[in-house]
């Protein structure tokens, strides 16, 4: 069975970067029907969207994070990872890693359990 | 960027029909996916492609999706299916995902 797990630093210090890997095991995400994506929830708020890489290292981001947003991947380690750079409060969230799957529409089928960084000096 | 607009919250009696609302200008001719979140889990996903079901995800989770409303149907509520639900499309205009506010869904 597929799980994917986030890990990184929970605390991060305005203005500077961070920093997140998400851990894919039980399948592979170097497939062309998989991209891999990042979803935050800041707390007591609803679903943003991050964005996403296909295997190949395309990227997609959300406009409103673009400018500060890294996605990349690396399949030998089937892992992909996230870097949000010049953080502020407001960056303050659960972190989801999470398989998009063409199979089914595009969909986001598999999560990981997310991670609650927090930005604070 | 586009947005979509759902409900606030939604109150329903055990056995009863539960309907969730999802807005968004011509959401009917884009690809809705809806994803089911308890209190501290990560969301599931419950109907892709506006209607279909990912394995394991019962038949009283149905979908629809026609001109600015997309609609998630939980038949026969159960306790268990109390939750926040959140629609989801794609925004080719600038390609990324876009979710909906999101619905909180009480079981009375």
């Amino acid at each position: 069975q597929l799980q994917l797990q986030e890990s990184g630093p929970g605390l991060v210090k305005p203005s500077e970067t961070l920093s997140l890997t998400c851990t894919v095991s039980g399948g592979s995400i170097s497939s062309d029907i998989y991209y891999c994506d990042w979803i935050r929830q800041p707390p007591g708020k609803g679903l943003e969207w991050i964005g996403s890489i296909y295997y190949t290292g395309n990227t997609y981001s959300n406009p409103s994070l673009k400018s500060r947003v890294t996605i990349s991947v690396d399949t030998s380690k089937s892992q992909f990872s996230l870097r949000l750079s010049s953080v502020t409060a407001a960056d303050t969230a659960v972190y989801f890693c999470a398989r998009r799957n063409i199979a089914v529409a595009g969909a986001e089928d598999s999560w990981g359990q997310g991670t609650l960084v927090t930005v604070s000096s | 960027s586009y947005v979509l607009t759902q409900p606030p919250s939604v109150s329903v009696a055990p056995g009863q029909t539960a309907r969730i609302t999802c807005g968004g200008n011509s959401i009917g001719s884009k690809t809705v996916h809806w994803y089911q979140q308890k209190p501290g889990q990560a969301p599931v996903l419950v109907v892709y492609n506006d209607s279909d079901r990912p394995s394991g995800i019962p038949e009283r989770f149905s979908g629809s999706n026609s001109g600015n409303t997309a609609t998630l149907t939980i038949s026969r509520v159960e306790a268990g299916d109390e939750a926040d639900f959140y629609c989801q499309v794609w925004d080719s205009t600038s390609d990324h995902y876009v979710f909906g506010t999101g619905t909180k869904v009480t079981v009375l």
